[in-house]
């Protein structure tokens, strides 16, 4: 596709639930990004994969939080019994690859999740 | 850890004013710094990308600069329009990867 593309846009759960967040990269970025933004605030740093592999998962929050990009394009970001605290907008973001000096990052339109 | 303040945190001026915005970040070891642009209940659209060798980069009535040194960067958005209405963010890249965002600036322009 032409930009990163999020799936669903919204999303409103029960506390307890599972919910599942997708997001399909830029064609060809083997970068990926997933961030989390709460109101009023700027985005903060969830996990980053390279390829396949979650090169650095350090920004999840606990164990209830899991992301996967088997095949090295669409991720996939899993949240178990939910909570009203994960209530927020999850931004996904792609770029070429990383090296020194980094690439520009592109956003997808963001899926805002609603704990009840 | 790298902390990345933008100020002020809101602002609102009359169309055609020259937009200054601000970002400063406390650690200098970045490889680059983006502006990005929000509106309401929407993603991140990037505006301009600076790497950190650079000292400004623009776009059409937009222009950033940056010094690492002082840790400072600054958005300058010319003629402003009720359009460019709308919260800006900036982030430095640190660690080959990972983006550190200010709160963002949200910016009205009144017609």
């Amino acid at each position: 596709g032409a930009g990163v593309s999020q799936t669903p846009s919204n999303k409103v759960t029960e506390k307890g639930k599972y919910v599942e967040l997708r997001c399909d990269p830029i064609s060809g970025h083997t970068a990926l990004y997933w961030y989390r933004q709460s109101l009023g605030q700027g985005p903060e740093f969830l996990i980053y994969f390279q390829g396949t592999g979650a090169a650095d998962d350090s920004g999840l929050p606990n164990d209830r939080f899991f992301a996967v990009r088997p095949e090295g394009s669409v991720s996939t970001l899993k949240i178990q019994r939910t909570e009203r605290g994960d209530s927020a907008v999850y931004l996904c973001a792609s770029s070429l690859t990383q090296s020194r000096g980094g690439t520009e990052a592109f956003f997808g339109q963001g899926t805002r999740l609603t704990v009840v | 850890k790298q902390e990345v303040t933008q100020i002020p945190a809101a602002l609102s001026v009359p169309e055609g004013e020259n937009l200054v915005l601000n970002c400063s970040f406390t650690d200098s070891a970045i490889y680059n710094l983006q502006w990005f642009r929000q509106d309401p209940g929407k993603g991140l659209t990037s505006l301009l990308l600076i790497q950190s060798s650079q000292r400004e980069q623009t776009s059409g009535r937009l222009n950033a600069s940056l010094d690492k040194s002082s840790g400072r960067s600054t958005l300058y958005i010319a003629a402003s329009q009720p359009g460019d209405s709308a919260t800006y963010l900036c982030a430095v890249l640190r660690d080959d990867y990972k983006l550190s965002f200010g709160a963002g600036t949200t910016v009205t322009v009144r017609a």
